[in-house]
Order: structure tokens, then sequence, then C-alpha cells
């Protein structure tokens, strides 16, 4: 149980171009999903929070325009990263909360999408 | 500004030792704690979650809690060189359901 799948895993891109990451949890259902960037070596960076139906809440310093986020179904989060440049190259990695679970704080993660901008 | 800390490692074991990883964090009021293994180029995978003093066992795991000393600890018990990896520390902030991770701590242990 408790499974979260992410596409693409890899994906390569030019400079300027906007690219679509899906994050599905396939055996339950997510109120909460979780948008992570982790860059070689370093831990994990939240990037923002989703609620289905409603707009994520992007934490200090992530730009919202550039990296949008919609949760349209308790079982879909979609991360577009819009005119990418180099900088943007790095993994990312959703997690999902489930609803109802007995601990509902844990959160699951999917398998990640590593994004390198050429 | 919430912190976990980590010693980032690598903390090297033989096959078969206990290898022992800790972790402190900042916020006393923090109730929820998370124990994640994440090997090199992949995401992170839940190992244990911990809410109440004292220890919780899993198998070949042991969390570890001391609110009181604001530490969380994980053992592992008949270690592996599968077990080679990095552990990450989380907490759970406030009341919202973000988790802070510490910047984990690399065991490497040798056959």
């Amino acid at each position: 149980g408790a499974v979260v799948s992410q596409h693409p895993s890899r994906v390569i891109c030019k400079s300027g171009t906007s690219v679509k990451i899906e994050c599905r949890s396939l055996d339950f259902q997510a109120t909460t999903m979780f948008w992570y960037r982790q860059f070689p070596k370093q831990s994990l960076m939240l990037m923002a929070t989703s609620n289905e139906g409603s707009k994520a809440t992007y934490e200090q310093g992530v730009e919202k325009d550039k990296f949008l986020i919609n949760h349209a179904s308790l079982t879909l989060s979609t991360l577009t990263v819009t005119s990418a440049h180099p900088e943007d190259s790095s993994f990312y990695i959703c997690s999902a909360r489930a609803i109802l679970a007995p601990s509902s704080y844990e959160q699951y993660f999917g398998p990640g999408t590593r994004l390198t901008v050429t | 500004q919430k912190e976990v800390e980590q010693n980032s490692g690598p903390l090297s074991v033989p096959e078969g030792a206990i290898a022992s990883l800790n972790c402190t964090y900042s916020d006393r009021g923090s109730q929820s704690f998370f124990w994640y293994r994440q090997y090199s180029g992949k995401s992170p995978e839940l190992i244990m979650s911990i809410y109440s003093n004292g220890d919780k066992e899993d198998g070949r795991f042991t969390a570890q809690l001391n609110k009181a000393s604001q530490y969380v600890s994980l053992l592992i018990r008949d270690s592996q060189p599968s077990d080679s990896a990095t552990y990450l520390c989380a907490v759970k902030v406030d009341s919202s359901y973000k988790l802070i991770f510490g910047s984990g701590t690399r065991l490497l242990v040798r056959p």
C-alpha cells in the first residue's frame, strides 16, 4: 500500500521551455501532496504544499509563477516548471499524505523526476 | 528557524554490527518524528514513525524518542551492506502537515 508514482522519471528540455511533472497516489486518496527539490548531496527542500481543490502554498523564496502546481483530484497533482533554465536542473520529488490514514502525518514519496535543462 | 540536525557522516560499521543514527531538533513542541532511508539517486522511503517517548521496534529497526532532550535516534541491528544509504530524520512542523528534514547521515556497512 501507499504507492506514489511520478511521471516522467527523467526529462531533458531546452532552456525556455516548460515541463510538466505528474504525481499520482495509486492506492490511496491524498488530501495533501508536497513538492520537494533536491540538489546533489543536499537534503530535501520543500517547495510547496498542495491541497486538493485549492491553491498551493509555496515556501519562502519559491516563485509561484515559475513553479505552477495544480491538485485537481485526490490522486493527482502536477508541477509545471515554466520557462526552465539550467539552474532549475534538479531532482524533483513529490510526496503524499493519505486521508484517514492511522498515522496521517506520514508522507509517502514518489520515485522522483530528474530534470536537466540544456 | 526550526531545525533538525544530523551528523553527515559517513558512519561506517561492519556487517552484523548495530548502527546508531542520531538526530536533534530545535522545536520543543514537536510531536511527530520520522526516519526515511534514501539510496543514492532514489527518493526517500519511510522506515518508521514515532510519536511517544521511548522505543519503537520494527524488525531490525528501533526508533528511540526523548522529547525532554529533543533527541530521536534510529538503531539498525545486524547491519547489512544493503543498509548502506543516507538516513533522513524528519520532524512535523506545528499544526501543519509539513515535515522539516535533516541533512541526513550517510551509513556505510562494510562486508
